[in-house]
């Protein structure tokens, strides 16, 4: 079975610049993940969706960052502008979304660096 | 919301020693609580879990303990190998939705 896939893997831009990070969930999982993850700390949630309904955005700076979730499999998170302190990993994860028993998986991640 | 402390940042240990790792948290209503190894550059692994309705859970060298009234829950790994060297996160959750992560372990077995 293939686990979430996540591209690119870095990401090297100037500040104000736009960019784009892509996940695929593992086949089947309804629910879908994005956390940020800074260095020495542990993921942060920024958005979770239920198919393609964004269920928990509170954590999303709404001033500069999207995500999109259109057909309920593949997700795009955007920045943009990028600021400087966006600088660090973001990772997509999936599971099933049966609730209690639920098990998340997480992907490589996209380690962005902002210049 | 939830608040998930982890304890301590840091720890070695000799190869062949247990290692012992501790978070607790805040909201009652967490039922879900998954521990999630990561090398470096590495995605999180989950390693083991446990739920609300168990107070632990053992696999091979790896257990968790929960204790519900107190708010806590702890992994133990025993007899330790190098190839455990690695960050160790802690989560909590209610009924799989929003995951609150502890800060991280970084736990380094010396050969």
């Amino acid at each position: 079975e293939a686990g979430v896939v996540q591209s690119p893997r870095y990401k090297i831009i100037e500040k104000k610049q736009p960019v784009a990070f892509w996940c695929n969930p593992i086949s089947g999982h309804n629910t879908l993940y994005w956390y940020r993850q800074n260095l020495g700390q542990g993921p942060e949630l920024l958005i979770r969706y239920e198919n393609e309904e964004a269920v928990d955005d509170s954590q999303l700076p709404k001033d500069r960052f999207s995500a999109e979730r259109l057909k309920g499999v593949d997700s795009t998170l955007k920045i943009q502008p990028a600021e400087l302190g966006d600088s660090a990993v973001y990772l997509c994860a999936s599971s099933l979304g049966l609730g209690v028993t639920d098990t998340q998986y997480f992907g490589p991640g996209t380690r962005l660096t902002v210049l | 919301g939830e608040n998930v402390e982890q304890h301590p940042s840091t720890l070695s240990v000799q190869e062949g020693d247990s290692a012992v790792i501790k978070c607790t948290y805040s909201d009652s209503a967490s039922n879900y609580f998954p521990w999630y190894k990561q090398e470096l550059g590495k995605r999180p692994q989950l390693i083991i879990d446990i739920r609300s309705n168990v107070g632990e859970k053992k696999d091979q060298r790896i257990a968790v303990t929960l204790n519900k009234t107190a708010k806590h829950f702890s992994l133990h790994i025993t007899e330790t190998q190098p190839e455990d060297s690695a960050v160790y996160f802690c989560a909590a959750s209610m009924n799989g939705n929003q995951f609150y992560f502890g800060t991280g372990t970084s736990l380094t077995v010396i050969p």
